[in-house]
């Protein structure tokens, strides 16, 4: 019972690159969500989906993307990389809206 | 006023104490109630939901929920050291459409052998 996995664990990213932060759950979740997590800051949320197809904002969406295509998976995307985006990303699930959200093991990310 | 407040510790406590975690929250439209462990280098791990007032508990755990006081606790019995980790409170409105947690910053929690 995998859960929620999350691809890759660690990356170091150079200033204006891109990449795709990779989550995928086998629950059968509508629900996903992105956070990320800064020190001593909480989770933020970045970016969330109530289906496929379906995304929208959350606290946090500058300079991040996503979409949404199978129920399984939703990814983030970094266009430019910016040294702000340094971070530990979690992905989420969840069955619906008010239910408890159950996380992956996070990726490390750090941009220099 | 933040939304969600937390001590951050750090609390360190003795092998078999009592661990009291708090957190206070502002907004009345506060409805469901979450406590959620993270270990070291691990995402967070759902512990407690509730989403009435008065107490809940599992096994060692008992989560409080005082809504008029707008304070929600977590009480570790018979602590051990497996129960060293973050400590998260998440909070979430009843709105219909909102999905959002809000999230305290977390309490680090050590319990000494």
């Amino acid at each position: 019972n995998a859960g929620v996995t999350q691809t890759p664990k660690f990356r170091i990213l150079k200033i204006g690159q891109s990449m795709t932060l990779q989550c995928t759950q086998d629950m059968n979740h509508n629900y996903m969500y992105w956070y990320r997590q800064d020190p001593g800051m909480g989770l933020k949320l970045i970016y969330y989906s109530v289906g496929a197809g379906i995304t929208d904002k959350g606290e946090v969406p500058n300079g991040y993307n996503v979409s949404r295509s199978t129920t399984e998976d939703f990814p983030l995307r970094l266009e430019l990389a910016a040294p702000s985006q340094t971070s530990v990303y979690f992905c989420a699930s969840s069955s619906g809206g008010g239910q408890p959200q159950h996380f992956g093991d996070g990726t490390r990310l750090s941009i220099l | 006023q933040k939304e969600v407040e937390q001590d951050p510790g750090p609390l360190s406590v003795p092998e078999g104490a009592i661990v009291s975690l708090n957190c206070t929250y502002s907004n009345s439209a506060f409805q469901y109630f979450m406590w959620y462990r993270q270990y070291s280098r691990k995402g967070p791990e759902l512990l407690m939901y509730t989403y009435s007032s008065g107490n809940k508990e599992d096994g060692r755990f008992t989560a409080q929920v005082d809504k008029s006081s707008k304070y929600i606790s977590l009480f570790i019995r018979d602590s051990q050291p497996s129960d060293s980790a973050t400590y998260l409170c998440a909070i979430r409105d009843s709105g219909a459409g909102s999905y959002q947690l809000t999230f305290g910053k977390g309490t680090k929690l050590s319990v000494i052998p």
